[in-house]
């Protein structure tokens, strides 16, 4: 069955410093990966997605992920972390059935503490 | 700003009552998708219309319908409330009928009383 897992509800880092935000999933098929931000009483934004190509991605406000196919993980990384970067954060997972059964499961989200 | 509207931003209402939730998506996005925001289910993907016709279903309850008007705004109707509906609701936009990146509105937040 589809599902995503982001094991930590929260992550602490200071400011300046590297980030990682993990994500893990598991579909029957080819995955489409997708990563979101949530900000206080706002909707989700689109940071970056992966589809096929290249492992590594680059999206929104620089952030970046890396697909592995062989650890089934998309984790969401920055070199160096800023205080506006503490959101709420979702790693999603599109499995292809085609047609109706397309769906798309988001995990239950990582709040990101960015401390200065 | 994501270009996506939604009405009202606020909606308390009663046990059993029926309210619809109606979203306007970004100029030129075809799709509508509505979501379903809560503490203990987190989101959770409720339908998708493109350009009119149902393209995916999620965990819609039966009590929920949704449609997508030739104008491409979106409605979600909710009946027979319950206190466990209430939630934040979201709906996304986007270009292609394929889940690719979604622009979310800034939801509408439902009390049931």
């Amino acid at each position: 069955a589809q599902s995503v897992a982001q094991p930590e509800d929260q992550v602490n880092v200071a400011e300046g410093n590297p980030l990682t935000v993990k994500c893990t999933y598991s579909v029957s098929g080819n995955p489409y990966l997708f990563w979101y931000v949530q900000y206080p009483n706002r909707g989700l934004q689109f940071l970056l997605k992966y589809i096929t190509g290249d492992n590594l991605v680059k999206g929104s406000y620089g952030f970046e992920a890396e697909f592995n196919k062989s650890q089934t993980s998309f984790h969401l990384k920055k070199p160096s972390a800023l205080v506006s970067d503490s959101a709420l954060y979702f790693c999603a997972v599109r499995d292809f059935y085609g047609g109706r059964d397309d769906k798309i499961i988001f995990g239950k989200g990582t709040r990101l503490h960015i401390l200065p | 700003d994501s270009g996506v509207t939604q009405t009202p931003k606020h909606l308390i209402t009663a046990t059993g009552q029926r309210v619809t939730l109606r979203c306007s998506p970004r100029s030129g996005d075809l799709s509508v998708y509505w979501y379903q925001q809560s503490l203990d289910q987190g989101l959770q993907f409720l339908i998708q219309y493109y350009n009119g016709e149902e393209r995916a279903k999620g965990n819609i309850l039966e009590r929920f319908s949704a449609q997508q008007f030739p104008d491409l705004h979106s409605e979600l109707n909710l009946s027979s409330l319950e206190l466990g509906d209430s939630a934040l609701y979201f709906c996304a936009s986007g270009t292609s009928g394929s889940f690719y990146e979604q622009y979310f509105g800034p939801g509408t937040r439902l009390t049931v009383t």
